[in-house]
Formats: structure tokens, sequence, C-alpha cells
């Protein structure tokens, strides 16, 4: 079973266009939310991250929305560029229990077109 | 820091063979993780250690895949006998447990069973 959902699974956008990638979760338990970015050829690597006990939180044109009532939180991608083509993951864990395991989306291609 | 460093980069063997994969945390971190990347299946979690302990295994396929961690530096996947449909690209990630679980991937290894 799919801890958490993500979609779409694939995402083609305009330079300087806004990227919008959507995560849903089941377990409440679950108090960490991180984007991983993996390029082609390379391991994912850390976005940004979110808590719940923010709504928001931005990096440069990158910013997390967190519904925590709805269980839902996203990656907007601002200013979208090419070379922001890559494939997105979102993840959620519950490191407040002691497990450091986490439960991965199923991944955005993105594609940004010049 | 190098990084997680994983050998080999590639490897190509026969179905049947014994294929065993290698991993090197980042010097300090307590927790190693396994996973298995394919198109179908996405970022699968195999395995992950805590302070060498295995914590959960519940993602190993079956019982050709075996992992272990010796010492806090090193560990390893091992596959026997293989088959083609264990094709894909593993990664190896770590840790500091506690943390907010940012996990350091390596670069993979990507493995192809003829």
């Amino acid at each position: 079973q799919q801890q958490v959902k993500q979609s779409p699974q694939s995402l083609i956008v305009q330079k300087g266009g806004i990227s919008i990638i959507n995560c849903a979760y089941e377990n409440t338990a679950f108090d960490y939310f991180p984007w991983y970015q993996q390029f082609p050829g390379k391991g994912p690597a850390l976005l940004i991250a979110i808590r719940p006990d923010v709504s928001e939180k931005k990096e440069g044109r990158f910013t997390i929305s967190f519904n925590k009532s709805a269980k839902q939180f996203s990656l907007h991608i601002m200013d979208s560029q090419p070379g922001d083509s890559a494939t997105y993951f979102c993840a959620a864990s519950r490191p407040q229990t002691g497990a450091n395991n986490l439960f991965f989306g199923t991944g955005t291609r993105l594609t940004v077109i010049p | 820091d190098a990084g997680v460093i994983q050998s080999p980069r590639h490897e190509v063997t026969e179905m049947g063979q014994e294929v065993t994969l290698r991993c090197k945390p980042i010097s300090g971190h307590n927790s190693l993780f396994w996973y298995r990347q394919t198109m179908m299946r996405g970022l699968e979690l195999l395995i992950y250690f805590n302070n060498n302990v295995p914590i959960d295994d519940s993602g190993m396929p079956e019982d050709r895949f075996s992992a272990k961690m010796p010492n806090a530096s090193f560990s390893t996947l091992k596959i026997q006998p293989s088959e083609p449909r264990d094709s894909a690209v593993y990664f190896c990630a770590s840790s500091l447990r506690g943390q907010a679980s940012e996990q350091y991937f390596g670069p993979g290894t990507r493995l192809t069973v003829t």
C-alpha cells in the first residue's frame, strides 16, 4: 500500500512558468515531509522539507505548501528553468517516534521547455 | 566529505550468478538504507539499519536477497541467485538517526541481469 500518493506522474512546463506537484498521505503520525530531486544518473538529493507546525516554507524559487487538515502537501517551483528538469519525489516520515525511514511517493518527472 | 560511496557503479551478470553490492555510508551516520529503483515500481525501500542492526527488512523481495552491515562504515546487499527481474538501480543512503531524517544517497549501482 502506497503510504504517500503523488501526482502528476509527469509534467511539462514552459520556462518561466509555475510547476506544481501534489502529494497526499493518510498516516497522521507523519511529522516530517521532505521533497527530493533526482537528476538522470544520480541519486535523489534533499531539496526542501517541512514540518506540520507550519503551513508554508520557501527556499528561493521552491515552496512547500502544507495542509494538515487535508493531509496534503505540494511543491511549487516558481519561474521554472530548464535546469529544474528532473524527477521529484515527495516523502514522509515520523522521526519523533524513532523511526527514520522515509515513505516515498512514486515521483513526478518534470520537463521545463526553453 | 566524500559522500555515500557505492560499488560497483555498473554490474552486468548472467541469471543465476551471485551479485554483491557494496556501500560505505557517510562517516558518523548511524542509519543506512538500501533502495531499489525501477520504472515500474519507483523507489522502494528494501531494508534499513540503525547502529548496524537491521530494523526493517519487510521490503526485501524474497530470500534471494540478503543484506549485512558488519560495521558502521560498510554494508553489502547480496542477491543469490540473480534473476532478470532484479535488474534495477540500487541505491544506498545514510543519515543521522534522530535528526530530521535527511537521507544522503549514493550514486547508485545499475544492475543488469541477462
